[in-house]
């Protein structure tokens, strides 16, 4: 089956750094990917839409100068994390749609800033 | 609005009980409805879905029902089994094209 590959699976960031999560379709080009944030106990929320080629559109209340979001080609999308603070600590996950396949999701990211 | 609900937030049920967990959805247009199992710290996991041109969709233990003209969608389990207990989400497909989740239910299944 179709996978998403994402890295890192872990990071641990000091506060005011900036950091970098990849998101990598394997056996299929992703046009559009899309990118959630999960606090513990709360859901998937999404955060962003990544377009390839072209901005992405992002959800109401996110922070699009904060949140970077960069789908330079058909297979990769990254969301950097800037000048984190602790209150950014938070699972990451990515996710690519495939039509009638579904969404394929990456295995997640858990940020922890310090 | 984009919204999906999902009730109820928490499910305990004896194991071989059934569980049902119910969610709404706001877009008429919606067209896809998964279902997805997550453990704690990993992706989610597809368990089942429907496309708004069927109304129930039947896999084993799982089922799903889907009333287009309520716009509503509910998660069947049968049987249920300690290691059922996970959280459970429900989705909506919405226009253009994005994914919203479902608040979640933890369904916790006593042996």
């Amino acid at each position: 089956g179709a996978v998403v590959s994402q890295h890192p699976s872990r990071v641990i960031c000091k506060s005011g750094t900036s950091v970098k999560i990849e998101c990598r379709s394997l056996d299929f080009q992703a046009t559009t990917m899309f990118w959630y944030r999960q606090f513990p106990k709360q859901s998937l929320m999404l955060m962003a839409t990544s377009n390839e080629g072209s901005k992405a559109t992002y959800e109401q209340g996110v922070e699009k100068d904060k949140f970077l979001i960069n789908h330079a080609s058909l297979t990769l999308s990254t969301l950097t994390v800037t000048s984190a603070h602790p209150e950014d600590s938070s699972f990451y996950i990515c996710s690519a749609n495939q039509g009638l396949l579904g969404y394929t999701f990456g295995s997640g990211t858990r940020l922890t800033v310090v | 609005g984009e919204n999906v609900e999902q009730h109820p937030s928490t499910l305990s049920v004896q194991e071989g009980d059934s569980a049902v967990i119910k969610c709404t959805y706001s877009d008429s247009a919606s067209n896809y409805f998964p279902w997805y199992k997550q453990e704690l710290g990993k992706r989610p996991q597809l368990i089942i879905d429907i496309r708004s041109n069927v109304g129930e969709k039947k896999d084993q233990r799982i089922a799903v029902t889907l009333n287009k003209t309520a716009k509503h969608f509910s998660l069947h389990i049968t049987e249920t089994q300690p290691e059922d207990s996970a959280v459970y989400f429900c989705a909506a497909h919405l226009r253009p094209q994005k994914l919203v989740f479902g608040t979640g239910t933890r369904l916790l299944v006593s042996p």
